[in-house]
């Protein structure tokens, strides 16, 4: 079956414009997680949707950042006015949100974003 | 709050011996989760291993192993056998009730690398 899809693979942008980053989860994932990872780092957490509704936002750095999942399924991660700051590989995973704690995250690709 | 410590930026084993790659964590929730995710060159998260905070046994799959050791608050990730396509970035990451129990804390990773 397909796994999680991400798009595009990259994305070079200039300073202060609007970016969208899109995610596909797999089908059947209730659960969708966004990551960010800046060179060198690990992930860092940004938000969490089960099913439409963002159940943990906490990692937004910042209200520039925004996500919706209107439907349950596909996410669309936003970023208005952009920064060289924003620039970084952008990490989608879903889960079936099984109980017991394992509920292992399945990841996408990735998008890299570049802000010039 | 939770945290994730990774102490080897990098790390280089011989094709076909054993290799350590090092995790502490820190955490006060009563329960939790442990796991390790490999990341190749070409940048998508694979997951390996999962280790539950009151599972008993240390987690195997395949030539992967968890040596778990809870009161040190360690969880250690063991490949046996390495194989050149090992050679990757690893991450250790928790998720615990203090987080909703849905996001990934993440280290700082460990490279590691096999020769022939």
């Amino acid at each position: 079956g397909a796994g999680v899809s991400q798009t595009p693979s990259n994305k070079v942008t200039e300073k202060g414009k609007y970016v969208e980053l899109r995610c596909d989860p797999i089908s059947g994932h209730t659960a969708l997680y966004w990551y960010r990872q800046s060179l060198g780092q690990g992930p860092e957490f940004l938000i969490y949707f089960q099913g439409t509704g963002a159940a943990d936002d906490s990692g937004l750095p910042n209200d520039r950042f925004f996500a919706v999942r209107p439907e349950g399924s596909v996410s669309t991660l936003k970023i208005q006015r952009t920064e060289r700051g924003d620039s970084a590989v952008y990490l989608c995973a879903s889960s079936p949100n099984l109980a017991g704690g394992r509920d292992e995250q399945f990841f996408g690709p990735g998008t890299r974003l570049t802000v010039l | 709050a939770q945290k994730i410590t990774q102490t080897q930026p990098g790390m280089f084993v011989q094709e076909k011996e054993a290799v350590t790659l090092d995790c502490t964590y820190d955490t006060s929730d009563p329960s939790y989760g442990l796991f390790w995710y490999k990341q190749p060159s070409s940048g998508e998260m694979i997951f390996l291993i999962y280790q539950g905070s009151y599972d008993q046994q240390n987690a195997t799959e395949g030539r992967y192993s968890l040596n778990f050791q809870k009161a040190r608050k360690s969880a250690n990730l063991v490949i046996s056998a390495s194989q050149l396509g090992d050679s990757a970035m690893y991450f250790c990451a928790m998720r615990g009730v203090s987080g909703g129990y849905n996001k990934l804390i993440f280290g700082a990773g460990t490279r590691l690398a096999v020769h022939p």
